[in-house]
This record gives C-alpha cells, sequence and structure tokens, in this order.
C-alpha cells in the first residue's frame, strides 16, 4: 500500500542553524501539507502546498520557514535559524487524487527536530 | 478560527466494556477524519465521514458524523487491549469553502484498555 515517507526519522541541531525536513508523498497526490506537534500538545497545520505554491498557511509558518518541491517525488520544509521552541515532531501529509480532489490526508511517520 | 473539542481526554476501562469518544465543534466541517497515533509515529487514518449523518463501521468501532457536520463520536463495541491508544479527531475545511486542507485537530483520547 502506498504510503509517505519522511527523512530524517531525529534531527539534532543547533539554535540558528538551517534545517530541512524531506518527505515523499504518495505518487499520484496532488495536495501536500506540513503539521507540527509539539511535545504534550494537538497537532497543528503549518501549510498546504498545490499546484507548485502555497494555497494556505498558518500563522506559525513565519518567514522562516519554506516549502518547496524541488522535483516530482520530493516535498521539503526549511527552517531557516531555529529557535528552541521549533522542537516537534514535524508531519508531512498529501492527499487528493486527480479525480477526487477532497480525499482523506495520509499522513508519514515524522521527523522529531530538537533544537539546543 | 475553528476549534474542535474532544472529550473525554483520558478513558481507562476493562476489557469489554464499550465507550464512546466525542469531538465538538461550533463550526461545520466539510469532512472529518478520525486517527490513531502511537507514540513517535505519525497519525494512522481510521475513517473519513462527509455526509450529515453519516455512521461507518470499521468492525467494532463505529464513526458518527453530526446531522450538522459539527460533531462527531466514535464508539467501540467490546474494547480489547489491542485497542489501546491515542485517538484523534480532525475536521477538515469549511463546508462550502474551497479549502481542502488544513486539519483542525482534537486534542486526542488516551484509551487505556486492561485486560
Amino acid at each position: 500500500e502506498p504510503e509517505v515517507t519522511q527523512t530524517p526519522s531525529h534531527q539534532v541541531t543547533q539554535m540558528g542553524q538551517e534545517v530541512i525536513l524531506r518527505c515523499v508523498p504518495i505518487s499520484n497526490h496532488l495536495y501536500f501539507y506540513w503539521y507540527r506537534q509539539i511535545l504534550g500538545q494537538k497537532v497543528e497545520f503549518l501549510v498546504s502546498f498545490y499546484n507548485n505554491e502555497i494555497s494556505e498557511k498558518s500563522e506559525i509558518f513565519d518567514d522562516q520557514f519554506s516549502v518547496e518541491r524541488p522535483d516530482g517525488s520530493n516535498f521539503t520544509l526549511k527552517i531557516r535559524s531555529t529557535k528552541l521552541e521549533d522542537s516537534a515532531m514535524y508531519f508531512c501529509a498529501s492527499s487528493g487524487l486527480p479525480t477526487r480532489p477532497q480525499e482523506t490526508q495520509y499522513f508519514g511517520p515524522g521527523t522529531r527536530l530538537l533544537v539546543l | 478560527t475553528q476549534l474542535l473539542e474532544q472529550s473525554p481526554q483520558f478513558l481507562s476501562i476493562q476489557e469489554g466494556e464499550n465507550l464512546t469518544v466525542y469531538c465538538n465543534s461550533s463550526s461545520v466541517f466539510s469532512s472529518l477524519q478520525w486517527y490513531r497515533q502511537e507514540p513517535g509515529e505519525g497519525p494512522v487514518l481510521l475513517v473519513t465521514v462527509v455526509t450529515g449523518g453519516e455512521v461507518k463501521k470499521l468492525k467494532r468501532l463505529t464513526f458518527q458524523f453530526g446531522d450538522a457536520r459539527k460533531d462527531s463520536s466514535l464508539h467501540i463495541t467490546a474494547a480489547q487491549p489491542g485497542d489501546t491508544g491515542l485517538y484523534l479527531c480532525a475536521g477538515a475545511g469549511r463546508a462550502g469553502g474551497t479549502s481542502y486542507g488544513k486539519l483542525t485537530f482534537g486534542q486526542g483520547t488516551i484509551l487505556t484498555v486492561h485486560p
């Protein structure tokens, strides 16, 4: 069964460093998302991406964050200058078959980011 | 801002008992999804409900979407230790809107089923 994959599974970085989190969505899905979950808190929406551009973003997704689909398979989240409060589990999700755009979101296993 | 209140937050029951988890909102959602999440892993989809009043069954799990598409429930019959885990509800978009994304999650229900 197709699944969303994410790398790395864990990332430890120093405050102020740049990190890139990678995701391979389910092939032939059209919509891509990033969410985060701070330990003990709700899963929070960060950004949605469709047709090579951001379709919606949350207040959390400020200028330090960017997303990109550099090729036909990868979807990346970049944090330019990490802060301690960026420590969280980051989940990628994808949805939307061409014939059924309003489709369920499928989540990857997550990347646990720890900023020291 | 759309909010989804999930209750109870914790549920500890004996094997064989029935239970219900609720998700409530003042907002209308275009669909509602239920996930199960294991520690350190991503949410795994259980079911999506789309139509107001819709009922879906998955073995011993019954999911219902409210008539007004503002609330949903998950009912487990004859719970088993293997049902132990974190259950999440998540509402998608706004009814009549064009945004399919931006899932709004509830805070989750931690279910423990004792043998």
